[in-house]
């Protein structure tokens, strides 16, 4: 079976530095996805991992070591407008499913 | 360039009900994937639609249902419908062929079983 952990909730500061971590337990790996869901809102697309290393876009960016089974993501520079949920993601190997955390609530303060 | 729709966007609906969620997939995508989406929670898997035929499917019991249409559109349909079917029910679409890593959301339709 496939599990993912987040941590529930993360409480920072505008303008600072957040990092937001993923681990999860698969039979296989097929990528990583980063989304972010804002209250009420569809979940969009942040980052895509499949090989190790930073994968950088922007104040966001995406970590990946497969053989930890450990993601994180990190956002920088930290605005209002980042208060959200964000969601980590795996495809489950082999077939065309998703599988998602619980999400982590970020609360961005001033 | 239209994103991926959902209609309704809210649903009320009584125990025992029927319900079908709609939803147009973004431009130049084949393939919808629906999720259920319970407060607090992440989404869901329910299944995945791909040349009009269900590829794909999550731990959902039968009376969920649905059906994909020439046009690459896709219906979800909840039959006999109970208090736990209460949530967010999210629609993405994505291209059928690699790489389709992306999927895009659609704005959810809220259902609410009472």
């Amino acid at each position: 079976g496939q599990n993912i952990d987040q941590p529930t909730e993360m409480t920072a500061t505008e303008g600072a530095i957040v990092q937001i971590n993923c681990t999860y337990q698969t039979s296989g790996f097929n990528g990583l996805f980063w989304y972010q869901q804002h209250a009420g809102e569809a979940p969009t697309f942040l980052s895509y991992n499949v090989l190790d290393g930073l994968e950088e876009k922007g104040r966001f960016s995406s970590f990946l070591s497969r053989s930890k089974g450990y993601s994180y993501l990190l956002l920088k520079e930290l605005q209002m407008k980042d208060s959200a949920s964000y969601l980590c993601a795996v495809r489950d190997p082999g077939t065309y499913k998703y599988i998602f955390g619980t999400g982590t609530r970020l609360k961005v303060l001033a | 360039d239209a994103g991926v729709t959902q209609s309704p966007t809210h649903l009320i609906k009584t125990r025992g009900q029927q319900v079908t969620l709609r939803c147009s997939p973004k431009s130049g995508h084949d393939t919808v994937s629906w999720y259920q989406q319970a407060l607090g929670q992440g989404p869901q898997f329910i299944f995945q639609y791909y040349e009009e035929e269900e590829r794909q499917r999550g731990n959902f019991p039968d009376r969920f249902s649905g059906h994909q249409f020439p046009n690459y559109s896709s219906e979800l349909n909840v039959n006999a419908l109970l208090l736990g079917d209460s949530a967010l029910y999210l629609c993405a679409s994505s291209k059928g062929r690699p790489p389709n890593h992306e999927q895009y959301f659609g704005p959810g339709t809220r259902l609410t079983v009472t």
